[in-house]
């Protein structure tokens, strides 16, 4: 398997603009985790989803931020409007049920000017 | 609430020699796991060893091994014979087995490994 998959692995866009963050689990995993890193706060738990339904979103910093998950295989991240605060690297993880390991994507820094 | 420490930002270690990074953590319950997790330049997130709260036998990986002191709630890193490979930002983390689906990171370890 190519392991957890993110795209695109760097994003650059001004405030206000929308940012869409994607991730492609690895195959046969059944939960999806995303995660903000910044220097200020380290790694945060953002939200998590459970064969495609979103289980706890309380890591959400606020309305700007949304995610889904449409299908098994599919993950999106999405900023609108974008703030320069909300620049950080962003990962996704995935795991064979509750209790194995978390594989991380690769990330995706965003930089919003 | 569970919280996870590492109280060196930064270390640094000769090539070949061995290193120690320190990790503690608070909780309450009795039984969890425990992980350290390599974050290298290219910034993927890689697991490096993984620790069962009601196993007492330190794991370990190749070069890495660790010291879980229970009662202490201490979680140290070793690795052995270091590499220049091994530079990277070393991430201790907690996931409880109740709250299982959450794991909580440590600020983390800067290592840098000198030739």
């Amino acid at each position: 398997d190519a392991g957890v998959i993110q795209s695109p692995r760097h994003e650059v866009t001004e405030m206000g603009q929308e940012v869409t963050l994607r991730c492609k689990p690895i195959s046969g995993h059944d939960y999806l985790f995303w995660y903000r890193q910044t220097m200020m706060r380290g790694l945060e738990l953002l939200i998590y989803f459970n064969n495609n339904v979103p289980i706890d979103d309380s890591g959400m910093p606020e309305d700007r931020f949304s995610a889904k998950m449409p299908n098994a295989s599919f993950s999106t991240l999405k900023i609108q409007p974008s703030e320069p605060r909300d620049s950080a690297v962003y990962f996704c993880a995935s795991s064979l049920g509750p209790l194995n390991i978390q594989y991380f994507g690769a990330g995706t820094r965003l930089s919003v000017l | 609430a569970q919280t996870v420490t590492q109280s060196q930002p930064e270390m640094s270690v000769q090539e070949a020699e061995t290193v120690t990074l320190s990790c503690t953590y608070d909780t309450s319950e009795s039984d969890y796991y425990l992980f350290w997790y390599k974050q290298p330049p290219s910034r993927q997130m890689i697991l490096v060893i993984r620790q069962e709260a009601y196993k007492q036998q330190n794991a370990t990986e190749n070069r890495f091994s660790v010291n879980f002191q229970k009662a202490a709630k201490s979680f140290s890193l070793k690795i052995s014979d270091s590499q220049l490979g091994d530079a990277a930002m070393y991430f201790c983390a907690y996931r409880s087995k109740t709250s299982y689906d959450k794991v909580i990171f440590g600020p983390g370890t800067s290592l840098s490994v000198i030739p």
